[in-house]
This record gives structure tokens, C-alpha cells and sequence, in this order.
């Protein structure tokens, strides 16, 4: 499918577990994102990438990891799982750095519950 | 370090009535800001954006948005309310995409 894909869409966890957030893109755009939306929080953003095996810390990056081997895929691991990290995840991409000339794009995203 | 306040967590409105969204900004450098919108189940969809070519920002589905640079406020509006336009709406600022600024959202609910 083309676009921005996310898998799951919903996952359920225990405290302590690692889980393993997914996140595709078909455009090869340089540029890809995680976000975490969370009530009265509006959208933070958690870490970002501006190619192949190159990331960056965002505003809330503390107990997520993640990696960029290719360009399509931006995977976001939760090392050991946490309440506080009950959240709906969001993936974005877009082709550049660029607020001006380009448009971020955002995947359906993951709903998680961590028990 | 810049921000966005979004006035109002949940706004009413009838079919066919006017759509007022609030938003205002705090920025040391002239901004970039956005409306995206958030239909249930879905990621987030650029409205409009402002990027200093145009004070009056027109966007999708008929929603525009006024840059005030004296009231630091860029609120969306949209004349006449349909009933597919309830989601929530966010306002951002930000002069790169790593450093975009999301406001917390308003939900907009459409009465028949």
C-alpha cells in the first residue's frame, strides 16, 4: 500500500515488556518522526531521524529506542514498558527539514496500553 | 522558545454555523504556523499553513485562517459548519519539522 503505515494498530502490554512499534513509509522521505499524543499534551515529539542511520532526541525521548537501518522504516522500541507510556504513537514523514515548502505526514497510529 | 495556546478543549457548533477554532502563538522569530485536523482513528491532516506569503490562509474543506501579528493569533474559521467537519483540530508552530509545537487540540462537535 502506498503512504505512511503503522502495525500494530493496537497492542496491549504488561510493565517491563519490550514492544516494538513499526512504522513504514513507501515515499522515501528523508525525514521521519514519533510522536506521542496524549490528553492535554496535545502532540510530543519523541525522536526523529533525517536519514538512514541517522536520529535525534525529541522533546520526550527518555525510554524509547530507536533505529533507522533504511529509509522506509523508522522503528520505535520500548525497552521496558512502563504505564506512563500508555499512549496513542504517531509516525510521520515528510521529504525535508522544511516547514515551508513541505508537509508532514502522519500514519494512523498505535494505540498501547501498558498494564 | 516558541508555543501555541488553543483556547477552548471542546467548541459547539450547529450545521450551517460559523466555525471559530482559537489559537495564539508565542514566537521569538516570525513563525510558521499550522492547523491540522484529526478525524477518530486517523493521524493528523494539514488544513492550512502559514508561512508569511499571505496574511489570510486558505485551506481544505473550506477553512481559512487569519495571521494576526499584533494579536499573536492565527484562528481558523470556516463560514458555514457541516456535520463532517467534527474532529479535533491542532494548531502548531515551527520553523522545522524537528521543532514543531503542537497546541493540546479542540474538538469540534456538530449538532444537526
Amino acid at each position: 500500500d502506498a503512504g505512511i503505515t503503522q502495525s500494530p494498530r493496537y497492542k496491549i502490554t504488561e510493565t517491563g515488556r519490550q514492544v516494538t512499534l513499526m512504522c513504514h513509509q513507501t515515499w522515501s522521505h528523508s525525514y521521519m518522526f514519533w510522536y506521542r499524543q496524549d490528553l492535554g499534551h496535545g502532540l510530543r515529539l519523541i525522536y526523529y531521524s533525517a536519514a538512514a542511520d541517522i536520529t535525534d532526541k525529541g522533546e520526550v525521548p527518555d525510554g524509547y529506542v530507536v533505529s533507522r537501518s533504511k529509509t522506509e522504516n523508522f522503528p520505535l522500541t520500548l525497552e521496558s514498558a512502563t504505564r506512563s507510556q500508555t499512549s496513542v504513537y504517531f509516525c510521520a514523514s515528510t521529504p525535508t527539514w522544511d516547514t515551508g515548502t513541505d508537509t508532514q505526514y502522519f500514519g494512523p497510529g498505535t494505540r498501547l496500553t501498558v498494564l | 522558545a516558541q508555543s501555541v495556546t488553543q483556547l477552548g478543549s471542546h467548541v459547539s457548533v450547529s450545521e450551517g454555523a460559523l466555525v471559530l477554532l482559537r489559537c495564539n502563538y508565542s514566537s521569538s522569530v516570525p513563525p510558521y504556523l499550522f492547523w491540522y485536523v484529526q478525524y477518530p482513528n486517523q493521524g493528523l491532516q494539514l488544513l492550512l499553513k502559514y508561512t508569511s506569503a499571505a496574511t489570510l490562509v486558505k485551506g481544505i474543506n473550506g477553512f481559512e485562517a487569519e495571521f494576526k501579528k499584533s494579536e499573536t493569533s492565527f484562528h481558523l474559521t470556516k463560514p458555514s459548519a457541516h456535520m463532517s467537519d467534527a474532529a479535533e483540530y491542532f494548531c502548531a508552530v515551527g520553523t522545522g519539522f524537528q521543532k514543531l509545537v503542537f497546541g493540546t487540540g479542540t474538538r469540534l462537535l456538530v449538532s444537526p
